[in-house]
């Protein structure tokens, strides 16, 4: 596609259940990334995939957080067992290869009641 | 792994003005450096970007400077203008990962 792309742009769900968050990378871009911005803060990194393959998982909040990416392209985000602190912004952002920006969406915005 | 910082958290200018936006790594060995603006609601995008085998860059009213022995990069945007308003993250990185600094809010006063 022409840009990357996030679904749902909105998704309020009640404390305890899952959720899956989708990002759906532009075409040909090998790297991809989660990102978490609370309100008003900064860019709070939690995972990376090259390929299908994560080579970081550092960022990841707790257990609760997964994510999978599966033929290159599209990637899932899954919380499991969701609390009000993980009401956020999820930013998905996609990359070329070495040494070139992010291209982010537009996010998710996840609303925990 | 790399720490990146940013400062100021919050600046505001008049319009016309010129703004500076530093920041400061600790992996001497990042050698990728871009600028993100985010508008309100909006996502990150990418402004200006700059090598590490390059000491400045400029593209039209931003500026990005970098010095590699003291490990810190700035932007530079003169002439400001309220739709310079935002809040603008710098980063820096090898390879395809990038750490973020904790944003600037820039707020122009016409």
């Amino acid at each position: 596609g022409a840009g990357v792309s996030q679904s749902p742009s909105n998704k309020v769900t009640e404390k305890g259940k899952d959720v899956e968050l989708r990002c759906d990378p532009i075409s040909g871009h090998t790297a991809l990334y989660w990102y978490r911005q609370s309100l008003g803060q900064g860019l709070e990194f939690l995972i990376y995939f090259q390929g299908n393959s994560a080579p970081d998982k550092s960022g990841l909040p707790s257990d609760r957080f997964s994510a999978e990416r599966t033929g290159g392209s599209v990637s899932t985000l899954t919380i499991q067992r969701t609390q009000q602190e993980d009401s956020a912004v999820y930013l998905c952002a996609s990359s070329l290869g070495d040494r070139v920006g992010y291209t982010f969406g537009s996010g998710t915005r996840l609303t925990v009641v | 792994g790399e720490n990146v910082e940013q400062h100021p958290s919050t600046l505001s200018v008049q319009e016309g003005d010129s703004a500076v936006i530093k920041c400061t790594y600790s992996d001497s060995a990042s050698n990728y450096f871009p600028w993100y603006k985010q508008e309100l609601g909006k996502r990150p995008q990418l402004i200006i970007d700059i090598r590490s085998n390059v000491g400045e860059k400029k593209d039209q009213r931003i500026a990005v400077t970098l010095n590699k022995t003291a490990k810190h990069f700035s932007l530079h945007i003169t002439e400001t203008q309220p739709e310079d308003s935002a809040v603008y993250f710098c980063a820096a990185g090898r390879g395809n990962q990038f750490y973020f600094g904790t944003g600037t809010s820039l707020t122009v006063i016409p």
